[in-house]
């Protein structure tokens, strides 16, 4: 079984619209982030957090929302879609201290807002 | 700024023979560097790591180098094989200071492996 589970996979929207992107783990990592891959851009990092209470802004928040549900459970969402968030959108996981340097990625979630 | 540049988007090689994939980095407080491979419809997942202490790691096929004076490393396969064939991210981490969460992404180089 897969440690890091995005849903859905593939999602096809309309602008405007609001949409939710799932991410659970079962690593028992504390940190959780959120990254966006657009061609030829590399990863960047929209939110991550430290632990259900701690929430945190990365280099690309804006027009993008998280909820840290529990542990294992870490939720991006659009409020209001458009299309230059068409983009593959990937959850990733670490553990705490020196280790915590790698991060472990789920399988991504390719969204399309048309 | 890009603070970690992959200049080359692309490399072809024969299979059986090396590639080398080239990262450099402008920030000074990068003390940890990370290598990942994506292939199509998968995410990321980790190679091989380098400390800035090192200057050198292996790991069978896979050693990276780490120049810190160029701030340069590079991820050397040897011999590459088909199944090498994918994206290679570069990543760094200024991993003292709490920071160590943050990992800096390469825009990536395409391998492409020909049997």
């Amino acid at each position: 079984d897969a440690d890091v589970t995005q849903t859905p996979r593939n999602r096809i929207t309309k602008t405007g619209k609001r949409i939710m992107l799932e991410c659970s783990q079962t690593k028992g990592h504390d940190r959780m982030y959120w990254y966006r891959q657009d061609p030829g851009l590399g990863l960047r990092l929209i939110y991550y957090s430290f632990d259900v209470k701690d929430i945190n802004k990365g280099e690309i928040s804006d027009g993008y929302s998280v909820s840290r549900q529990a542990q294992a459970k870490f939720s991006l969402s659009l409020e209001s879609a458009i299309p230059n968030q068409t983009a593959l959108y990937f959850c990733a996981t670490s553990d705490l201290g020196l280790a915590g340097v790698e991060q472990f990625f789920g399988p991504g979630t390719r969204l399309t807002v048309l | 700024d890009q603070q970690v540049k992959q200049n080359s988007p692309s490399l072809s090689v024969q299979e059986g023979r090396i590639s080398i994939l080239n990262c450099d980095y402008t920030n000074s407080m990068f003390d940890y560097f990370l290598w990942y491979k994506k292939y199509p419809a998968e995410g990321p997942t980790f190679l091989i790591s380098i400390s800035s202490i090192k200057d050198k790691n292996e790991d069978g096929r896979f050693t990276v180098f780490l120049n810190k004076s160029a701030k340069h490393l590079s991820l050397h396969i040897v011999p590459s094989q088909p199944g090498d064939s994918a994206v290679y991210f570069c990543a760094a981490s200024a991993s003292s200071g709490g920071s160590n969460y943050k990992l800096t992404f390469g825009k990536g180089t395409l391998l492409t492996v020909n049997p």
